[in-house]
């Protein structure tokens, strides 16, 4: 199967601080991740596509310069969430495409973490 | 126009009967179809991929695809409660960006 992990699943920061969350393929080169999120009863909204070892691409309205996104490998991405104030609380998920597969436009989703702000 | 539109429902039906969801998308470029299961709390989970026109059947789900109206639905019969959970439907545009429908609600009563 296609396992994708994210770490950690949940988080409780103050604001004005940095929350770091990894998003890993664990059993699949991803030529591609992407990064969600979810307010409650809404549907997921993409924030950013990230290829590795290429910046990533976001969407309008998102801040690059408060999510930070790095790709450093095939098989993990970061997600930094800088400053976070209460209205950053939110489900991020990620998600990954697999490589070489002839079906590599179908997305593999993280368990989520659920982030906090205080 | 939203890109891909669902009914928000609930929908609700009794155990034992058919659930259709259904999905209309606005892009006609669109080549991948897909349909996620998420329940409450957890991330989306794939449950089927369509590709073609007409359907595909895997258990108890048929995705079908009709791209000349633009739509695709979900079928799954024999519901059962462990059925209950939001229905995605997510389209690959023609620029290859994924776009998800707002979800389908989903009770199925014992």
């Amino acid at each position: 199967g296609a396992v994708v992990s994210q770490h950690p699943s949940r988080v409780i920061c103050k604001s004005g601080t940095s929350v770091k969350i990894e998003c890993r393929s664990l059993d699949f080169q991803a030529t591609t991740m992407f990064w969600y999120r979810q307010f409650p009863k809404q549907s997921l909204m993409l924030m950013a596509t990230s290829n590795e070892g290429s910046k990533a691409t976001y969407e309008q309205g998102v801040e690059k310069d408060k999510f930070l996104i790095n790709h450093a490998s095939l098989t993990l991405s970061t997600l930094t969430v800088t400053s976070a104030h209460p209205e950053d609380s939110s489900f991020y998920i990620c998600s990954a495409n697999r490589a070489l597969i002839a079906a590599a436009d179908t997305q593999y989703f993280g368990p989520g973490t659920r982030l906090t702000v205080l | 126009q939203k890109e891909v539109e669902q009914n928000s429902g609930p929908l609700s039906v009794p155990e034992g009967a058919i659930a259709s969801l259904n999905c209309t998308y606005s892009d006609r470029g669109s080549q991948s179809f897909f349909w996620y299961r998420q329940y409450s709390g957890k991330s989306p989970e794939l449950i089927m991929s369509i590709y073609s026109n007409g359907d595909k059947e895997d258990g108890r789900f048929t995705a079908q695809l009709n791209k000349a109206s633009q739509y695709v639905s979900l079928l799954i019969r024999d519901s059962q409660p462990s059925d209950s959970a939001t229905y995605l439907c997510a389209v690959n545009d023609r620029r290859d960006d994924m776009r998800f429908g707002a979800g389908t609600r989903l009770t199925v009563k014992p």
